[in-house]
């Protein structure tokens, strides 16, 4: 059965940490995987990985993906109490399917 | 403001009712997905409309109907549920229906009495 695995469940640092999170996937057929921020309501999109290796940035967050290993790292540098949030990792496995893990709740504390 | 707009926001029902939920996407997209996401338990895909076309993919209870009249609007709903469907359930779109991004609403906070 297809599986995401997220790690650690939850986070608690200080600003102007450094934070790495983990997603780790089983799937019959990769197609992408996804990194989303939710912290109250909607999920918001922050970074699509398709191809091993190669870093995405945006500002303070980078993610890559290794698809030999199968997993994805988010690392977000000088966090700020803004970042608190559940941090979503989703692979589209194909066959119409969006497999989610279970989230990061990372909290900064000031 | 995602482009996604879901109503009504939070719904109380008791398991005999009929209700509805709305969702409304006005970002020009084709695919449009509803997803429940419970405590503690990651988001469940529920179902997939692909240009007003409902993909079949995981089983979901016949409690739950979808509606997709056209690609700007979907509908799910709601007939004799069980407490165990209390839970938030989100909408989202994306371009295509696959490798896309999903761009999702607020949700609605359903509780089941």
């Amino acid at each position: 059965e297809d599986k995401v695995v997220q790690s650690p469940l939850s986070l608690v640092v200080h600003e102007g940490d450094t934070v790495t999170l983990n997603c780790s996937y089983e799937v019959t057929n990769f197609r992408s995987l996804l990194w989303y921020k939710q912290e109250k309501k909607a999920p918001t999109f922050l970074f699509m990985l398709t191809s091993s290796g190669i870093e995405k940035k945006s500002g303070r967050l980078s993610s890559i993906l290794d698809k030999k290993e199968l997993f994805s790292i988010l690392n977000i540098t000088a966090t700020q109490t803004g970042d608190s949030a559940v941090y979503l990792c989703a692979v589209d496995s194909g066959n119409n399917d969006m497999r989610f893990g279970a989230g990061t709740r990372l909290t900064v504390k000031p | 403001e995602t482009g996604v707009t879901q109503t009504p926001r939070h719904l109380v029902m008791g398991m005999t009712n009929k209700k509805s939920l709305k969702c409304e996407q006005h970002l020009g997209h084709n695919a449009m997905y509803w997803y429940k996401q419970s405590a503690k338990k990651p988001l469940e895909l529920m179902f997939v409309y692909s240009l007003e076309e409902r993909v079949e993919n995981n089983s979901v209870p016949s409690r739950f109907s979808p509606e997709c009249p056209n690609s700007s609007h979907l509908f799910l709903h709601l007939h004799t549920l069980q407490p165990e469907d209390s839970a938030l359930y989100l909408c989202a779109s994306s371009q295509e229906p696959h490798n896309q991004p999903q761009h999702f609403g607020d949700g609605t906070r359903l509780s089941i009495l």
